[in-house]
This record gives structure tokens, sequence and C-alpha cells, in this order.
């Protein structure tokens, strides 16, 4: 079956930085474009970034652009998010998902279980 | 990349029908049928009920339907059942090529 797996959270100070990973089973995936979707304590899902299948093209919510970068490696069947100039509003899980197809449109079909990033002095 | 709006809670009693709403413009929710919507309970990773705005996957109950009108989609669940109970979130390919969330709705089933 589809199976996301994040991992890589944890505790950084403001300003620090942090990779997350996500490892993806059950399914082809570099036929599939990916996001990272992130929920504050207690707030709602906030979408973060979108690449597609080949890495060719990535969109990033404003909030995160220029700060965030997404890459996957189709080798290893993982997706990575890399998160610089961490602020204390970055706190949040962060999930994975995979899209239903190649593109940016396609929807977010399965979720992973979340990792949690706390931005803390 | 305003947020969705949706309304903060929503209740009705077990067997009833409910429907949330989810308003946003025409660069988003009415410029395109891509609106999905996902139910999350507490602890847990968000899971998906409806597709380009009226499709149920398979394995969710028939229960569970969508629609649109103009800038609004909206989710209906008919036959409330206790387990229903959970946060409903929209969320909407925008022209920017991204995606939007809406701020989420409580469901209480009484």
């Amino acid at each position: 079956q589809v199976q996301l797996v994040e991992s890589g959270g944890g505790v950084v100070q403001p300003g620090g930085s942090l990779r997350l990973s996500c490892a993806a089973s059950g399914f082809t995936f570099s036929s599939y474009g990916m996001h990272w979707v992130r929920q504050a304590p207690g707030k709602g899902l906030k979408w973060v970034a979108f690449i597609r299948y080949d890495a060719s093209n990535k969109w990033y919510a404003d909030s995160v652009k220029g700060r965030f970068t997404l890459s996957r490696d189709n080798s290893k069947n993982t997706l990575y998010l890399q998160m610089n100039s961490l602020r204390g509003e970055d706190t949040a899980v962060y999930y994975c998902a995979k899209s239903s197809g190649t593109y940016e449109y396609y929807y977010m079909d399965v979720w992973g279980k979340g990792t949690t990033v706390t931005v803390s002095s | 990349q305003s947020a969705l709006t949706q309304p903060a809670s929503v209740s009705g009693s077990p067997g009833q029908s409910i429907t949330i709403s989810c308003t946003g413009t025409s660069s988003d929710v009415g410029g395109y049928n891509y609106v999905s919507w996902y139910q999350q309970h507490p602890g847990k990773a968000p899971k998906l009920m409806i597709y380009d705005v009226g499709n149920r996957p398979s394995g969710v109950s028939n229960r569970f339907s969508g629609s649109k009108s103009g800038n609004t989609a909206s989710l209906t669940i008919s036959g409330l059942q206790a387990e229903d109970e959970a946060d409903y979130y929209c969320s909407s390919y925008t022209r920017s090529s991204t995606w939007v969330f809406g701020g989420g709705t409580k469901l209480t089933v009484l």
C-alpha cells in the first residue's frame, strides 16, 4: 500500500536550519508530484510547496519562498525539504503528501503522519 | 495567498445532514474545478474525502458529497454518524500554481 514516512523534525533555534525527508513506498515515486503541508499547533493546514515528478518545476508559498528548498531523489524514492532561516512561525507538524498526478493542479491523495518542527531558543 | 473561508464550526444530530461552505475567489475556487476536501481527526493525518469538486475516492462513504457554485464550494454529509466528528478542510488550486486551504471547520455530532 502507498506509504509516506516523514523524518528529520526536531527542535532548532531561530535562524537555524533543518532538512526534512519523506520516504515513499508502494507506488512509482518518480511518476508523481509531491507536496509539503504544515500545521501549526492548534491551527489549520497550510500548503508549503510542490515539486513536479521530475523536479522540473517547484512552487512555494510566499511565507517560505527564498528560505525553503524542495528537492527529490527518484532513485531513493525520497522527498526533501531544506529549511533555512527558520522562524518561530515555522513551528508546525510538517506533512508530505502525494499528488494524484504529475503536475501541480492534481490534488493531494495520500498523506504521511507528519514530523514535528519546533523553532525555539 | 489568503485562506479560503470556512465556518469555524458546524453541528448536527446523528442521522441529520450538514453542509460546510468554502468561499474563495475567481482566482482559486471559482476559476478551477480543483477543489478537494479533507477530514482530520485529532492527532491524525488528513484524509482525502472529495476531489475535483464532487468526486469521491474509493472507500469513502457515499454519505459525503461535494459541489460548487461560483466562488463557493460545499461539502455535504448526510446521515451523520458519530465517527464523522472531526475537522474538515477545503483546498483549491490557484491561479499562481499554488494551493490554498480553508481555515477548517470543526464538526460536532450532538
